[in-house]
C-alpha cells in the first residue's frame, strides 16, 4: 500500500510562532485533506486539498500532487491549535491516515 | 445539524469480556466508518458500511470483531473476546453518499481499556 510520512513527529511552539507540517506520500494520492483531533478526541477536518493551496484563517494548505507531499501552514499559533495533525486519502480504500503530528503550542 | 453520536463515552473491561459500541451517523449520511486509533496512531478503517451493506472490511478482525448496521442508520461494533491490544478508541464516521472521497464527520469516540 501506499505509505505516508508526517513530519515532524512532535512539535512544541511558543503562542504566536509559525509552523509547517509535511505529509510526503510515496505514490500519488487522490482527496488529499488534513485534519485536526483536539486534546479531547474530537477529529475535524481542516481542508479538502486535492492540489493546489487554500487558506482558511490562520491555516494555509498545499498540496503539489505531482511532486507526492502536502504541506499545512499555521500562522501566529495559539494554545486551541494543539492536538494532533492528520493527513489523509482516499482511493480504492476509505479514508486513510498518515501517523500524526503533535503539536502543542505553549502560551 | 446534529454531530455523529457514539456511546459509552468510555469502557473499561477485563481480557476475554465482550463489549459492544454503538454509533448513530447524521442524517441522511448513507456511508458509515468504524476506525480503530491505538494511541499515538492515526485511526485505522475496520469496516466500511454504505446503507445496511458492508462495503470494506478487510482489515477487520472477523475472528473476533463483529458489526452490523441493520436498517442502514445506525450501527453497533462488536468485540468478543477482548484482547489487551485491543484497547484503543474506537471512531464512527459518517459521509454522504456521493461524496465518500470526502465530507467524513467524525464521532467523539470510545475509549476502550482492556486489563
Amino acid at each position: 500500500g501506499i505509505q505516508v510520512e508526517q513530519s515532524p513527529p512532535d512539535l512544541i511552539l511558543q503562542e504566536g510562532a509559525n509552523s509547517t507540517l509535511r505529509c510526503n506520500f510515496s505514490d500519488s494520492v487522490n482527496n488529499l485533506q488534513w485534519f485536526h483531533q483536539n486534546p479531547w478526541g474530537q477529529l475535524i477536518n481542516l481542508f479538502y486539498i486535492p492540489s493546489g493551496t487554500k487558506q482558511n484563517g490562520r491555516l494555509s494548505a498545499t498540496t503539489v500532487a505531482t511532486e507526492r507531499y502536502s504541506l499545512l501552514y499555521i500562522s501566529s499559533s495559539q494554545t486551541t491549535d494543539s492536538g494532533v495533525y492528520f493527513c489523509g486519502y482516499t482511493g480504492r480504500r476509505a479514508l486513510t491516515f498518515g501517523s500524526g503530528t503533535r503539536l502543542q503550542v505553549q502560551p | 445539524e446534529a454531530g455523529v453520536a457514539q456511546s459509552p463515552r468510555y469502557k473499561i473491561i477485563e481480557k476475554r469480556q465482550s463489549v459492544a459500541f454503538w454509533c448513530n451517523p447524521i442524517s441522511g449520511h448513507a456511508t458509515l466508518y468504524w476506525y480503530q486509533q491505538i494511541l499515538g496512531q492515526g485511526p485505522k478503517l475496520l469496516i466500511q458500511f454504505q446503507n445496511n451493506g458492508v462495503v470494506d472490511d478487510s482489515q477487520l478482525p472477523k475472528d473476533r470483531f463483529s458489526a452490523e448496521r441493520l436498517k442502514g442508520v445506525d450501527s453497533t461494533l462488536k468485540i468478543q473476546p477482548a484482547k489487551l491490544e485491543d484497547s484503543a478508541v474506537y471512531l464512527c464516521a459518517s459521509s454522504p453518499i456521493r461524496t465518500t472521497n470526502y465530507g467524513y464527520t467524525f464521532g467523539s469516540g470510545t475509549r476502550l481499556t482492556v486489563v
